[in-house]
């Protein structure tokens, strides 16, 4: 799976739009960008994955650049319980590793009042 | 509700006490994985499962066992703990591989172990 690259930490304020930026500029053709989080030390949660088009879902969107070689997470409206271990995974869509994730570090994000 | 169940939730044990940890999942998921965390290193996969009676190494496998006889059941098995196993454990499952594309992991609340 390609390596990503995350800004360690950033601040939002609460009912902001908080922007996070990834990069994988090693990417290939078949590889998904998947965005994770981690809240305090409970187990991570699925937010939003892609391939080339941008997404959107209940929780963000996701707008990944037309080279594909970075992608952002935005939180639309951000919240104090926003406030987790972002984790950007690319990952490979076939081999018999297809169900495994690779974390980086992520990036710490805190959403002041 | 779909959930990855996941027991105990706090475990202390001392060096060489056999210990497992169940987890379990609702969601008839095929592909199922335990992964460690531990400060600095982040998430690494222990085991995974690829459906009933598939399973195989993921990247730190030494010291552990995993058994898949059910598909819902994936319990991790520490024959002789020690204390570099002290960490904290996630159960994850998901669909496995639709149409060519991976779906999304769920992730248990995670099981925090103390080895001494």
């Amino acid at each position: 799976d390609a390596k990503t690259t995350q800004p360690p930490s950033m601040d939002c304020a609460e009912g902001r739009a908080a922007n996070l930026p990834c990069n994988h500029s090693t990417i290939s053709g078949n590889e998904y960008v998947y965005w994770y989080r981690q809240i305090h030390s409970q187990g991570p949660q699925y937010i939003i994955h892609g391939l080339k088009n941008n997404e959107t879902n209940e929780m963000a969107s996701l707008i990944i650049t037309e080279d594909r070689k970075s992608s952002t997470l935005i939180l639309p409206h951000a919240t104090l319980r926003d406030t987790a271990v972002y984790y950007c995974i690319v990952r490979y869509a076939g081999g018999t590793s297809y169900g495994k994730l690779t974390f980086g570090q992520g990036t710490i994000l805190t959403v002041h009042p | 509700e779909a959930q990855v169940t996941q027991n105990p939730r706090y475990l202390i044990t001392v060096t060489g006490k056999k210990l497992t940890v169940t987890c379990s999942q609702n969601m008839n998921h095929e592909y199922m994985s335990w992964y460690r965390q531990d400060p600095g290193l982040g998430l690494r996969q222990i085991y995974y499962s690829m459906n009933v009676e598939v399973t195989d190494k993921g990247d730190v496998p030494e010291g552990y066992k995993v058994s898949r006889k059910e598909k819902r059941n994936f319990p991790l098995i520490l024959e002789s703990p020690s204390p570099n196993q002290t960490s904290l454990y996630f159960c994850a499952s998901s669909l496995g591989r639709r149409k060519g594309r991976n779906t999304e992991a769920f992730f248990g609340q995670g099981t925090r172990l103390t080895v001494v």
